[in-house]
């Protein structure tokens, strides 16, 4: 079984389209992640989720948004699509100690590759 | 802020040989390293973790050090084979607090070559 599951696994899209793609994880982890993977291949992180609390969001254009509707999936929308928007987006998952992270490995998933034309 | 810097940015070497990839990072308050490896066209897949406390992490043949007070890594890699081919990525949790995600260099790419 898939840890940490993403689809689409490929998404070509228009300009200006609104898309989601979508995170499951059936570790029973309470902490997923989104990172961005840009074309130059620098994976940098965009939000991670706790609880359904947003714990961090980088300085991502707020047409980006994270959406959980439970503990297992985190979802990430995108509004108004652009072309700066074309990478990789990965999801990943950690359980949450309360303290410090020391022991959080995180999981990813395969990848959402982006294109927008 | 805290940057990752993985030297070099690219690797060759012929099958069997032993290797070191590099990690560098600007601020010594992590609470723990780690080492992926991404397959062209795939996700990351974890190879080891350490702790802050740690010096350094075995794994068959993976071994991977950490200097915290100096900011540096490096991955040893045994007896390459060719299914070691891919990009190693190094990352740190930074002491931030609450659940906090990865700060992720660029990428050692790496070829071993049968």
């Amino acid at each position: 079984d898939t840890a940490v599951s993403q689809t689409p696994k490929y998404l070509v899209t228009q300009m200006g389209n609104d898309k989601s793609i979508k995170c499951e994880q059936n570790l029973g982890h309470d902490t997923m992640y989104w990172y961005k993977q840009d074309s130059k291949k620098f994976l940098k992180i965009m939000f991670s989720y706790n609880n359904k609390e947003l714990i961090i969001n980088e300085t991502v254009p707020n047409r980006f948004s994270p959406k959980s509707p439970d503990k297992a999936h985190l979802n990430l929308h995108i509004n108004s699509l652009e072309l700066g928007d074309s990478a990789v987006y990965f999801c990943a998952s950690s359980q949450y100690t309360g303290g410090p992270p020391a022991l959080e490995t995180q999981y990813f998933g395969p990848g959402t590759r982006l294109l927008v034309l | 802020k805290q940057e990752v810097t993985q030297i070099p940015a690219a690797l060759s070497v012929p099958e069997g040989e032993n290797l070191v990839l590099n990690c560098s990072f600007t601020d010594s308050a992590i609470y723990n390293l780690q080492w992926f490896r991404q397959d062209p066209g795939k996700g990351l897949t974890s190879l080891l973790l350490i702790q802050s406390s740690q010096r350094e992490q075995t794994s068959g043949r993976l071994n991977a050090s950490l200097d915290k007070s100096s900011g540096r890594s490096t991955l040893y890699i045994a007896a390459s084979q060719p299914g070691d081919s891919a990009t190693y990525l190094c990352a740190v949790t930074y002491s931030g607090g609450g659940a906090d995600g990865l700060t992720f260099g660029k990428g050692t790419h790496l070829i071993i070559q049968p």
